[in-house]
């Protein structure tokens, strides 16, 4: 089945550093989306990239549908302490059968920001 | 605030019993998704309604069940409950505009088994 390969699993950065996160995948995708997760909460969207080759910014993030739409990166640029959390990456394509969408999530990035 | 809805935030039962999840999706969203996350690890889809019928199956076992009502909210039924299903069980729920479809998680239910 589809996988979706997140990396790096986690990061240990300085404050006012910039992070970089990417999932790659065999299969090709219509959307990509990135989530971010607080301990114990839902996965809040970020950002949705809809087109190939696509570069959408949400404040300070920014992320890239990749050109060949099996790839993708999230950037977050001067990283404070709120940043920290669970960053997954998802792969959404039209389900074969059901006329529906399905999603492949990659196993996620883990932030820890030091202050 | 996703506009996805979970009741209850908590839950806290023993084995061998049975539960149900619920779950309102944003206003107009007609898919429903179930996931469950065990502590620090990914999201493991279990299933999926689309207006009311089931779409896709993932690794849900055969103790779990899920339904979609007509007024599109979703409950998922947990049974004959092991310790090992203990985790945090999400619901999202999108919408499909203009071509494109967007997923929006709901604030999740710890579930915890004793």
């Amino acid at each position: 089945g589809q996988q979706l390969n997140q990396s790096p699993q986690s990061m240990f950065i300085q404050e006012g550093e910039d992070v970089s996160m990417n999932c790659t995948s065999s299969s090709i995708f219509n959307t990509w989306l990135w989530y971010k997760q607080d301990p114990g909460e839902g996965p809040v969207l970020l950002i949705a990239l809809y087109k190939a080759g696509e570069l959408t910014s949400n404040g300070r993030l920014t992320a890239q549908f990749g050109i060949t739409r099996k790839d993708s990166f999230l950037n977050i640029s001067a990283s404070i302490p709120s940043d920290v959390g669970i960053y997954f990456c998802a792969g959404q394509l039209r389900a074969e059968n059901s006329g529906t969408y399905k999603y492949i999530f990659g196993t996620g990035t883990r932030l820890k920001v030091l202050a | 605030d996703s506009g996805v809805t979970q009741t209850p935030k908590h839950l806290i039962t023993a084995t061998g019993q049975r539960v149900t999840l619920r779950c309102s999706p944003r206003s107009g969203d007609l898919s429903v998704y179930w996931y469950q996350q065990s502590l620090d690890q990914g999201l493991q889809f279990l299933i999926q309604y689309y207006n009311g019928e089931e779409r896709a199956k993932g690794n849900i076992l055969e103790r779990f069940s899920a339904q979609q009502f007509p007024d599109l909210h979703s409950e998922l039924n947990l049974s004959s409950l092991e310790l090992g299903d203990s985790a945090l069980y999400f619901c999202a729920s999108s919408v499909t505009s203009g071509g494109t479809d967007t997923q929006y998680f709901g604030p999740g239910t710890r579930l915890t088994v004793l």
